[in-house]
């Protein structure tokens, strides 16, 4: 399994509270992503990271901000949660543009 | 945005039985990934493909990359219960970014 460990795992929280979701590579792979999965949505980019410091946006990427100060570790920040943001996210690496991605066990956050 | 067109949405085959899905999109993509997902885990990488017509296995998978580049394959023989989840293909697109948009996933359930 490609090592890559996301924390927390089950996280809820109030509306309006800000959350940090954390994901950790070990695998020194140069690209990032976090996803969220919804039923009858599938798997949605939020925001990527193809290097440190060097982020883009999503296609879902309101409501959420990131970083990447060092190469094992992308934040996700919810800036102020919202019930719409009740999700499970997923983060997932690849060692370069076009090759594989392999995925986290997920955060299954909810907002109440 | 761009999206993948997944089908079927879900199937009810009896042990034993071949499986084919498929995904489709009117763009261009460099690469074509597929994915299974069990409940409560993160998609796990079963076959990548590289290569416009590019045909690879995995035990009694077999995916394929559309000639066009625009549709990819995934079969499975002599089904097993324990194939029961939900598939994804991924892409990534040929206009240079750096993302994979996933298919809406088919439900694949094996009657014994």
């Amino acid at each position: 399994d490609a090592g890559i460990t996301q924390s927390p795992r089950h996280k809820v929280t109030e509306t309006g509270t800000p959350v940090t979701l954390r994901c950790h590579q070990t695998e020194n792979h140069r690209y990032m992503y976090w996803y969220r999965q919804d039923p009858g949505h599938g798997l949605r980019l939020i925001h990527y990271s193809y290097g440190v410091k060097d982020t883009d946006k999503g296609e879902v990427s309101d409501g959420y901000s990131v970083s990447r100060s060092k190469t094992e570790d992308f934040l996700l920040t919810l800036e102020s949660a919202t019930s719409s943001q009740t999700s499970v996210y997923f983060c997932a690496i690849s060692r370069d543009r076009g090759t594989e991605a392999f995925f986290g066990q997920g955060t299954r956050l909810t907002v109440v | 945005g761009q999206q993948l067109n997944q089908s079927p949405q879900s199937m009810f085959i009896q042990e034993g039985e071949d499986v084919s899905m498929n995904c489709t999109s009117s763009s261009i993509f460099n690469t074509w990934l597929w994915y299974k997902q069990d409940p409560g885990e993160g998609p796990v990488l079963l076959i990548a493909l590289y290569k416009a017509g590019e045909l690879t296995s995995n035990g009694r998978l077999t995916a394929q990359f559309g000639i066009t580049r625009k549709d990819s394959f995934l079969n499975i023989s002599a089904s097993i219960p324990s194939d029961v989840g939900i598939y994804f293909c991924a892409g990534q697109l040929a206009s240079g970014t750096y993302k994979y948009i996933f298919g809406t996933g088919t439900r694949l359930k094996v009657l014994a």
